[in-house]
């Protein structure tokens, strides 16, 4: 059961658009796309969900192309509360997840 | 307020000691899983259950128990077999039926050795 691929790592500023993309090179024809945001000593909290194409709540927005092989995660004018760690697990089946490294967004003043 | 609640937040055992780390929800979840965190690196599953009185291994099971007697609760045990504790404890659950509905996740449990 693969994992999935993501930057370890990414800077931005205030105020900047960040979009953090992820490959799913294994994903299933039932799985959806799934990101959670982590910060230290606190458990991951749910962003966003999508199958395909875009998907807009409050605080991102996933892009999920045609071949769903990707997906790209976009958070609007970032502050710096949104430093934290970004997760795209896949999936193992059972619905369980199965977590990479993460990417770890540090946004500067 | 529904959620899920971890305890405690910080725990010590030491050498040859069982532990048990807390979790319980009232979001009426039937599926709820274990997952341990190392420093610097993603979350791995120790244990998950679907529905009451059934539970399955996870990755990385070994030298870990748990039990799942009420639909809320889905205690861990580190046993004196793990040789390896120290790490960042974490409990999620999900609703299971239609759709693809997202795991969420308590804050944490953190254990170390004296």
């Amino acid at each position: 059961l693969a994992k999935t691929t993501q930057p370890i790592s990414m800077d931005s500023y205030e105020g900047q658009e960040v979009n953090i993309t992820c490959s799913h090179n294994n994903i299933a024809t039932n799985d959806y796309i799934t990101w959670y945001q982590q910060f230290p000593s606190q458990g991951p909290r749910f962003i966003i969900q999508g199958y395909k194409t875009k998907v807009t709540n409050e605080v991102a927005s996933l892009f999920i192309p045609a071949d769903r092989k990707s997906s790209t995660l976009s958070l609007p004018r970032v502050s710096l509360s949104d430093t934290a760690v970004y997760y795209c697990p896949s999936s193992g089946g059972y619905n369980k997840l199965i977590f990479g490294a993460g990417t770890r967004l540090a946004v500067h003043p | 307020d529904g959620g899920i609640t971890q305890s405690p937040k910080y725990l010590f055992r030491k050498e040859g000691q069982n532990v048990t780390l807390s979790c319980e929800q009232n979001l009426n979840h039937d599926a709820m899983y274990w997952y341990r965190q190392d420093p610097g690196q993603g979350l791995r599953l120790i244990y998950y259950s679907q529905i009451v009185n059934d539970f399955q291994k996870g990755d990385i099971a070994e030298g870990y128990s748990v039990s799942r007697e009420k639909k809320e609760s889905f205690p861990l045990t580190v046993t004196s077999a793990q040789k390896n504790p120290t790490a960042f404890y974490l409990c999620a659950s999900r609703p299971t039926g239609e759709g693809n509905q997202p795991q969420h996740f308590g804050d944490g449990t953190r254990l170390s050795i004296l």
